[in-house]
């Protein structure tokens, strides 16, 4: 079954340490999304992209927060310097939009990340 | 910013009995989704209806669309142990983007 990986599934850090969240999309989906999830706040869009460009980053908070797609197979979130309200479990999902696409999104399983 | 708000936000009924979530959203949409989240895990899609449709089913499940009232329903017929999880909904507000705005979610428990 094709499937959306990320990793590392559990990240605790200390504040102020860099941390690097790793997603691999679905072979073929030509769109990925960076979600935050927490009890406060809920799903909250970071930023996606669409055939590996950013189209909108305006979720993120720009001064800490990087995302990128080097490659195809690659979507990164980066996070530098760590700060203990970053805390929250992070999402990344692909779909096919537009064209034949089916709108729906597939989701990864997270990555919760702890800040000390 | 939360596009959806869900209610109840929290449901617990019985083995059998039907199970119904409310979505209510504030501009207009191309397209709403379901979604279902077991505790630790991903999010699920469940099921998409778009602007221009008012019902759709897909086995237990039947959602419905107001865009009159700009409010969606999930109905879960017939509840079962394992529907218990968390069910958001969703708004695609552009045909181009697919971005998704979730709601709050719905914490389902559905005792046996």
């Amino acid at each position: 079954d094709a499937r959306v990986t990320q990793t590392p599934r559990h990240k605790v850090t200390e504040m102020g340490q860099e941390v690097t969240m790793r997603c691999q999309p679905i072979l073929g989906h030509n769109t990925v999304f960076w979600y935050r999830q927490t009890m406060m706040q809920g799903l909250e869009l970071l930023a996606y992209f669409r055939n590996r460009a950013p189209l909108d980053d305006s979720g993120m908070p720009k001064d800490r927060f990087s995302a990128e797609m080097p490659d195809a197979t690659l979507a990164t979130l980066k996070i530098q310097p760590s700060e203990p309200r970053d805390s929250a479990v992070y999402f990344c999902a692909s779909g096919l939009v537009g064209g034949r696409g089916t709108g729906e999104l597939f989701f990864g399983e997270g990555s919760r990340l702890t800040v000390l | 910013s939360q596009q959806g708000e869900e209610d109840p936000q929290a449901l617990s009924i019985q083995e059998g009995e039907n199970a119904t979530m409310n979505c209510s959203y504030k501009t207009s949409i191309n397209n709403l989704q379901w979604y279902r989240q077991n505790s630790g895990r991903g999010l699920v899609h469940l099921i998409l209806i778009r602007s221009n449709e008012r019902e759709k089913h897909s086995g237990r499940l039947r959602v419905t669309l107001d865009t009159s009232k700009k409010s969606s329903s999930l109905l879960i017929t017939a509840s079962r142990a394992a529907d218990t999880a968390s069910y958001f909904c969703a708004t695609d507000a552009s045909s181009n983007t697919g971005k998704l705005i979730f709601g709050q979610g719905t914490t389902l428990q559905v005792k046996p």
